[in-house]
């Protein structure tokens, strides 16, 4: 079946700091591969996909690149602010049902 | 382009009674999905409409639960004889069926059960 695994949360960092959330992902078949975002009190919102290997996502500063050979779909931000603050849900999608990962809660300090 | 809607927002009943959600999707998405959310877990896939087909259900849809999607508008998932276990967020999503092409999720609707 189908599966996603993100790494171990929640992480925390200083505003400016690097990010990396990591993701590898299990599929059957070719999956288009997403990141979702949940800030608090609001519903899941696209934060970026990609759709065949080598792809790279990229939005509001967030980048991921599409790893076929290592299936892999890592969330990457050079300089995060307070207001990333959120729930980060890594995805893939085959056939458009959805499989997420567990999510990665990130809390950015001033 | 309103979004996808979904009513009510909260809902808290009595175990055992019986509870129906509403989605109404982005109007020219015939592909509908419903999710559920527990608390410290993404969300998992319960069933799927094309137009007003109900094309897959999963296994977590238990014989409780049932969908529609009339006219292949909107849709309404009901919980008969409720339990604690059912508490979760309930989540609607709905794309054009192209493919790669997004998924745009509602609200959700949260149900705590009693």
């Amino acid at each position: 079946g189908n599966s996603v695994t993100q790494m171990e949360g929640p992480v925390t960092l200083s505003e400016e700091a690097f990010l990396t959330i990591n993701c590898t992902y299990t599929a059957t078949g070719y999956p288009s591969l997403f990141w979702y975002v949940q800030y608090p009190g609001e519903g899941l919102q696209l934060l970026l996909k990609a759709t065949k290997a080598d792809d790279k996502g990229s939005n509001k500063g967030f980048e991921a690149t599409y790893r076929k050979e290592t299936t892999s779909f890592h969330l990457e931000k050079g300089s995060v602010q307070v207001s990333d603050s959120a729930v980060y849900f890594c995805a893939l999608s085959v056939g458009g049902k959805l499989t997420f990962g567990q999510g990665t809660i990130l809390t950015v300090h001033p | 382009d309103t979004g996808v809607s979904q009513n009510p927002r909260h809902k808290i009943t009595k175990r055992g009674q019986n509870v129906t959600f509403r989605c109404d999707p982005i109007s020219e998405h015939n592909r509908l999905y419903w999710y559920r959310q527990t608390l410290g877990q993404g969300p998992e896939f319960l069933t799927y409409f094309q137009n007003e087909a109900q094309l897959e259900k999963s296994r977590l849809l238990s014989d409780r639960f049932s969908a529609e999607r009339p006219k292949g508008s909107f849709s309404t998932l009901e919980i008969q004889r409720t339990e604690q276990g059912d508490s979760a967020m309930y989540l609607c999503a709905s794309l054009t069926g192209v493919l790669g092409d997004t998924q745009y999720f509602g609200p959700g609707t949260r149900l705590t059960v009693l």
